[in-house]
């Protein structure tokens, strides 16, 4: 069975770093494509990276030079750095593997970070 | 950059109806396009893949069509659990973008 568990999420202030981790059972992450997706509260859903199973990374704009998408292939766990952040990326961050390529068959639980003072 | 447009943004309808959403693409994206269901403290559901391929599991009342930039998503006949926000989806190598959303609330 196919799981994804979060972990990481928390509150930081503005500026601060935080680093998301995602345990996968059931699949080998690096065979994967792999997402995170965030939803801040009450609002809809915002694509955040990719990282493809040849190592090809892509994010959004809104975190582009701000946040890392990686893998950890002997821990079979995904990662998500964040830096620099910012009120706005508030949110539930979401670990969710593509079942087929670009649709996302998975999702974790997800995560809470709120960056606040 | 390409933009999804979704609408409406929410909708309400009476069981038994039919729905339908609409999703319009600002550039041709072939039929790189997916819809998810999500119901409120839950992950979204992937419902439809690649514009009309239903998802294994999902049942035959939802359905999706188009290609290029226009798109729709249909409830044939609404249930009481199908009341959820459902979400359009483009991707492409670079990135993946989703609707604004509809809240789709029973009458």
């Amino acid at each position: 069975e196919v799981q994804l568990v979060e972990s990481g999420g928390g509150l930081i202030q503005p500026g601060g770093s935080l680093r998301l981790s995602c345990a996968a059972s059931g699949f080998t992450v690096s065979s994967n494509y792999m997402s995170w997706v965030r939803q801040a509260p009450g609002k809809g859903l915002e694509w955040v990276s990719v990282i493809y199973s040849g190592g090809s990374t892509y994010y959004a704009d809104s975190v582009k030079g701000r946040f890392t998408i990686s893998r950890d292939n002997s821990k079979n766990t995904l990662y998500l750095q964040m830096n620099s952040l910012r009120a706005e990326d508030t949110a539930v961050y979401y670990c969710a593997r593509e079942g087929r390529v670009g649709a996302t068959s998975h999702w974790g639980q997800g995560t809470l970070v709120t960056v606040s003072s | 950059d390409i933009q999804m447009t979704q609408s409406p943004s929410s909708l309400s309808a009476s069981v038994g109806d039919r729905v339908t959403i609409t999703c319009q693409a600002s550039q041709d994206i072939s039929n790189y396009l997916n819809w998810y269901q999500q119901k409120p403290g839950k992950a979204p559901k992937l419902l439809i893949y690649d514009a009309s391929n239903l998802e294994t599991g999902v049942p035959s009342r939802f359905s999706g069509s188009g290609s290029g930039t226009d798109f729709t998503f249909t409830i044939s006949s609404l249930q009481p659990e199908d009341i959820a926000t459902y979400y359009c989806q483009q991707y492409d190598n670079l990135a993946r973008r989703f609707g604004q959303g509809t809240k789709v609330e029973i009458k």
